[in-house]
């Protein structure tokens, strides 16, 4: 069965340092991977979304970036981080027509 | 662009009484995805139900059913039976089926459903 893992799970950050954030697959190949963000209280907003090794198709111009180095990887970087980009990370994949699985979630605190 | 709108950002029921969460959305296409997601307080997206908008079919799912209506792009869940389980975030999401979109999905603000025991 398939997988998906985030880490860390909870993350505290002084503003300006750098961000890297975890997302592997597990169980299927070629997916199509996204990452999105949850402020409090809010909805989530896509940020990237890749839909093969090295394709990365950003959503909104902000402060973060993404990576896909293997096929079952996504990675959520940040060279310096900001207040704003404080909030709730989830990483999602899909196969074919299903529907999106999301992981556990990453929640960063920019202090 | 497509938008994906919940007008009502708190709703509250009976327990074993029944609601009905609204949802409506903006596009152009004519195919596409509608879904329901329940985000706990463990913040885990949990799919509820899936609609496929060339299907006139209502979704159901147990005591999870859908109002579909296409034509006033709306897309409304009803629990029935709620049960104390069920408070949760409800998030209406929207999936773009363009070939190049990547299949990303839109999502509403989300409505915040609790059950009174």
């Amino acid at each position: 069965s398939q997988t998906i893992h985030q880490w860390p799970a909870t993350l505290v950050q002084p503003v300006g340092s750098p961000l890297s954030l975890e997302c592997t697959v597990e169980g299927t190949s070629n997916p199509n991977l996204y990452w999105y963000r949850q402020a409090a209280g809010r909805g989530l907003q896509l940020l990237f979304y890749s839909v093969g090794i090295g394709q990365i198709s950003s959503e909104v111009p902000q402060n973060l970036s993404a990576s896909r180095p293997q096929d079952r990887q996504f990675i959520l970087s940040s060279k310096k981080l900001l207040l704003s980009d404080s909030g709730f990370y989830l990483c999602a994949w899909k196969s074919g027509t299903s529907r999106q699985f999301f992981g556990p979630g990453t929640r960063l605190t920019v202090l | 662009a497509q938008t994906v709108t919940q007008s009502q950002p708190e709703m509250s029921v009976q327990e074993a009484e029944t609601v009905t969460l609204s949802c409506t959305y903006d596009t152009s296409e004519s195919d596409y995805y509608l879904f329901w997601y329940k985000q706990p307080p463990s913040r885990q997206m949990i799919l509820v139900i899936r609609q496929e908008a060339y299907k006139q079919q209502n979704a159901t799912e147990n005591r999870f059913s859908v109002n579909f209506q296409k034509a006033a792009k709306s897309f409304s869940l009803k629990i029935s039976d709620s049960q104390l389980g069920d408070a949760a975030m409800y998030f209406c999401a929207y999936r773009v089926l363009i070939y190049n979109q990547g299949g990303k999905l839109i999502f509403g603000q989300g409505t915040e459903l609790s059950v009174k025991p």
